[in-house]
């Protein structure tokens, strides 16, 4: 079957530590997206990736860090300096920037 | 900046009751609309993508129509159910870059 993967479902993080959030495609979609979704809100762009081994800043990208060095995967890294990590976060997909997006299942994170 | 608003923020409706979410957007320079569905701690699931060049898209008892001049995008649900309870969110793409912006969501509720 194809689609988008996300690990853990649930995370929880002590202050001071860093995680990372997997996330992996098999569509063979060039682009990959990462968001926060806080309650009552809608999502917010993290980060995002077109092409293998590039990606962009969008615009909550203060404390998060990403690496795409192969185009099924694009894990995000949640550090330290994220001073209110906890949120619902998700991965999406497509087949280049501007067309349909297809999301994960989600990871929400807790710190502690 | 694009700024995407879905009011009501909560609807609750009785089965069998045709109903009318609604998106509105600042920018009308849209590339794309998208409706999804996202059912509590789940993802996103797509339900309708509108081109900016298109006026409507349906799927079974879903229908979606984009007003760019107006800046206005409707989702009417057909006839709905209690299966039909979820999120809905809109988002708008825009032509320069991979950003979506999306809306806080109406959270819909059926009654049996």
């Amino acid at each position: 079957d194809g689609g988008i993967t996300q690990s853990p479902k649930y995370l929880f993080r002590k202050e001071g530590q860093n995680v990372t959030l997997s996330c992996e495609q098999n569509l063979n979609h060039d682009a990959m997206y990462w968001y926060r979704q806080d309650p009552g809100q809608g999502l917010r762009l993290i980060y995002y990736s077109q092409i293998v081994n590039d990606f962009q800043k969008g615009d909550i990208a203060e404390g998060y860090s990403v690496s795409r060095e192969k185009k099924e995967s694009f894990p995000l890294t949640v550090t330290s300096a994220q001073k209110n990590p906890t949120a619902f976060y998700l991965c999406a997909s497509s087949m280049e920037g501007y067309n349909e997006q297809f999301f994960g299942p989600g990871t929400r994170l807790t710190v502690l | 900046k694009q700024e995407v608003t879905q009011i009501p923020a909560a609807l609750s409706v009785p089965e069998g009751e045709n109903l009318v979410l609604n998106c509105s957007f600042t920018d009308s320079a849209i590339y794309n609309l998208q409706w999804f569905r996202q059912d509590p701690g789940k993802g996103l699931t797509s339900l309708l993508l509108i081109q900016s060049s298109q006026r409507e898209q349906t799927s079974g008892r879903l229908n979606a129509s984009l007003d760019k001049s107006s800046g206005r995008s409707t989702l009417y649900i057909a006839a709905s159910q209690p299966g039909d309870s979820a999120t809905y969110l809109c988002a708008v793409g825009a032509y320069n870059n991979n950003d979506m912006r999306f809306g806080a969501g109406t959270r819909l509720t059926v009654k049996p």
